[in-house]
């Protein structure tokens, strides 16, 4: 696609209930990377997909937090037993990788609210 | 860890006059890049400056990367409403991909 799709756009769920957000990166790029931001705070990183290698989770807050990229292409990212502090915008970018001088493209993010 | 510290957090100006955000990295970076977040949107890529001492322009933004390639700054002359939103430097981690970010500056313009 032209951009990186992120669906869906804004989720409301309840504390303890499992959410899958969904990240579409742009075709032919590598890598792909979710990162968490939360209300006027910079951006966390949370875990890096690049080609065929393992990912790097380093960044995951907790065993709550998994994702798997499919293919190469689409990632999902699970939150289990959601609690109030998970509430954030996620944000999946991807890029052919920095030495290209292209940067990562974001998608416009799920805004993820746990009440 | 490597850390990435920006200043100064916020920034308000008057339309027309200049801003600059400075940029900090604990290691030496192989590059660094700048990203413009809009309100209520998200990052979206400026550029990347890869050799020491480098400086590139874009219309009325100047980027530098210093010559030690741990510092950079971002000047943009006569500022004008358009320029509202959060702007961040972001390098990578080690040998990989993965950026690391600054808190970002959060830039204000009153017209």
């Amino acid at each position: 696609g032209a951009g990186v799709s992120q669906s869906p756009s804004n989720k409301v769920t309840e504390k303890g209930k499992d959410v899958e957000l969904r990240c579409d990166p742009i075709s032919g790029h590598t890598a792909l990377y979710w990162y968490r931001q939360s209300l006027g705070q910079g951006l966390e990183f949370l875990i890096y997909f690049q080609g065929n290698s393992a990912p790097d989770k380093s960044g995951l807050p907790s065993d709550r937090f998994s994702a798997e990229r499919t293919g190469g292409s689409v990632s999902t990212l699970t939150i289990q037993r959601t609690q109030q502090e998970d509430s954030a915008v996620y944000l999946c970018a991807s890029s052919f990788g920095t030495g290209y001088g292209y940067g990562y493209t974001f998608g416009s993010g799920t805004r993820l609210t746990v009440v | 860890g490597q850390q990435v510290m920006q200043i100064p957090q916020y920034q308000h100006v008057q339309e027309g006059e200049d801003f600059t955000t400075y940029c900090n990295s604990s290691t030496t970076l192989s590059n660094i890049q700048w990203y413009k977040q809009r309100p209520g949107g998200h990052p979206v890529f400026l550029i990347q400056l890869v050799k020491s001492g480098e400086v590139k322009k874009q219309k009325r933004l100047t980027f530098q990367f210093g010559e030690a390639k741990k510092n950079s700054s971002l000047h943009i002359t006569a500022t004008q409403t358009t320029d509202v939103g959060t702007y961040f430097c972001a390098g990578p981690q080690g040998g990989s991909e993965k950026l690391v970010f600054g808190k970002g500056t959060k830039l204000t313009v009153n017209p």
